[in-house]
C-alpha cells in the first residue's frame, strides 16, 4: 500500500523569507501522480501545485517549486519570498495514474507559521 | 454551483444520535469523495462515488457510518449512533471525473460529539 509521510509538523519561516517543506512517499507503481495542497483556516483545502512522476522537469507555480527525487520517493515544496497569507496546513499527497487508482493518499500535514 | 457546498458547517450532537452531513458537488463533476480529519492529523478516505457505478466503501471505519448519492448530484453522509471518536472534520470533494486526479474540496462539517 502507498503511503506518504509528512515528517515536520511545524515549521516557521520570516516573511520574504524561503522555506522548503519535506514530504515522502513509499509506492511500487511508477506512474503517478503528487500534490500539495494547502489548507487555511477556512479548512477549505487549496490545490497549490501537481507533479506527474513521469515528468523529470520540477513543476512551478509563481512562489512555489517543488524538489521531485523519484529514486528518492522524496517531493519537498518550497516557498519562496513567503507572505504572510501563506500561513496554513500544507498537505503532500500522492495518486496513482493507473485506471482505478482513483484513491487520493495524503500525509498527516505541516502546519506552516509565517512572522511578519 | 461555483464550488463544491457543504451543510451544515458545524454541528454538535449527543453520544448516540445520528446525524446527516450533505455535499453538494461541483456540476458536472461525477466523481465525489468523503475524507475525514481528526484534529491535527492528515485526511482519511471514506468513500468513493463515480456516477452510476457501486461506490468504493473501503474507508468507511463501521457499520455506523454510510453514504448515499443519487446520480451525480448531491451526497449524504450518515453517522449512526454517533460516538465521541467520531468528531472530526468531514470533508467532501469533486472531481470531473474518475480519470482527473484533480480534487476540488469543501470547507467540510466540523462534527462534535459530546
Amino acid at each position: 500500500a502507498q503511503t506518504v509521510t509528512q515528517s515536520q509538523p511545524e515549521m516557521s519561516v520570516q516573511e520574504a523569507e524561503t522555506v522548503t517543506l519535506s514530504c515522502t512517499y513509499d509506492t511500487s507503481e511508477s506512474d503517478y501522480y503528487l500534490f500539495w495542497y494547502k489548507q487555511p483556516p477556512s479548512r477549505q483545502m487549496i490545490l497549490v501545485i501537481r507533479q506527474e512522476a513521469y515528468k523529470q522537469q520540477n513543476a512551478t507555480e509563481n512562489r512555489f517549486s517543488v524538489n521531485f527525487q523519484k529514486a528518492a520517493k522524496s517531493f519537498s515544496l518550497k516557498i519562496s519570498d513567503s507572505q504572510l497569507g501563506d500561513a496554513a496546513m500544507y498537505f503532500c499527497a500522492y495518486r496513482s495514474a493507473r485506471t482505478g487508482g482513483f484513491k487520493t493518499i495524503f500525509g498527516a500535514g505541516t502546519r506552516l507559521f509565517v512572522k511578519a | 454551483g461555483a464550488g463544491v457546498s457543504q451543510s451544515p458547517s458545524n454541528k454538535v450532537t449527543e453520544k448516540g444520535k445520528d446525524v446527516e452531513l450533505r455535499c453538494d458537488p461541483i456540476s458536472g463533476h461525477t466523481a465525489l469523495y468523503w475524507y475525514r480529519q481528526r484534529l491535527g492529523q492528515g485526511l482519511e478516505f471514506l468513500i468513493y462515488f463515480q456516477g452510476n457505478s457501486a461506490p468504493d466503501k473501503s474507508g468507511l471505519p463501521s457499520d455506523r457510518f454510510s453514504a448515499e448519492r443519487t446520480g451525480e448530484s448531491v451526497s449524504t453522509l450518515t453517522i449512526q449512533r454517533t460516538q465521541q471518536e467520531d468528531s472530526a472534520v468531514y470533508l467532501c470533494a469533486s472531481s470531473p471525473d474518475s480519470f482527473n486526479e484533480k480534487l476540488f474540496f469543501g470547507s467540510g462539517t466540523q462534527l462534535s460529539v459530546l
